[in-house]
């Protein structure tokens, strides 16, 4: 399997303008996690889904940010619109999710982006 | 709720000494613990977890942690460390349930000193 892939690796784009990252899982995993990483907040989960559902979405920071699940090979996570202090790192991770947690989490290479 | 508090930010170490990276937690429930790897430019992957059992627990690449219950600790050792070693370090716990969230600690940057 090629792993959790997430698109694009890099994004520069102006304060106001509307960003979508995009993560596709590991085929076979039931859950689908999104993270942010910051040098001063360290890695946050903002949301994630079990099957396709939103489960927990409490870690998304406001209104600017959206995250759906279409189908179990295709996520996204939007900004709109976007904003300096949302410059970070995004990580999409998935796991089999059979006994929950303790499932080991599978991490993608991330997104770097930056709002200028 | 859990948190996890790693007490350095960056560790030097010379190449084959032995490491010790250091994590405690705090909750009032019984917990999962899990330290994750990040290397340079790449997400994290798992390097090992205490779910039940043995205290000590072995992962990948020659690392170890234990688990101490009375101490709410569960540090990462490796007896002699490489340059490939090099990487930031996180450290993370979880409740029992089945939907609880996994909390990272701040991460451990690990220097290899040649």
């Amino acid at each position: 399997d090629a792993g959790v892939i997430q698109s694009p690796r890099h994004e520069v784009t102006e304060m106001g303008q509307e960003v979508t990252l995009r993560c596709k899982p590991i085929s076979g995993h039931d859950y689908l996690f999104w993270y942010r990483q910051t040098m001063m907040r360290g890695l946050e989960l903002l949301i994630y889904f079990n099957n396709n559902v939103p489960i927990d979405d409490s870690g998304m920071p406001e209104d600017r940010f959206s995250a759906k699940m279409p189908n179990a090979s295709f996520s996204t996570l939007k900004i709109q619109p976007s904003e300096p202090r949302d410059s970070a790192v995004y990580f999409c991770a998935s796991s089999l999710g059979g006994v929950g947690v303790t499932d080991t989490q599978y991490f993608g290479p991330g997104t770097r982006l930056t709002v200028l | 709720a859990q948190s996890v508090t790693q007490l350095d930010s960056q560790v030097p170490v010379f190449e084959e000494a032995p490491v010790e990276l250091r994590c405690n937690y705090s909750s009032s429930v019984s917990v999962y613990l899990f330290w994750y790897v990040q290397y340079p430019n790449q997400g994290l992957q798992l390097l090992l977890k205490y779910l039940s059992g043995s205290t000590l627990v072995k992962g990948i690449n020659g690392f170890e942690a234990e688990f101490n219950k009375s101490q709410t600790s569960f540090h990462l050792r490796k007896p002699s460390v490489h340059i490939s070693d090099t990487a930031e370090y996180f450290c993370a716990v979880s409740g029992l349930n089945r939907d609880d969230k996994i909390i990272f600690g701040k991460g451990t940057r690990l220097h290899i000193l040649p």
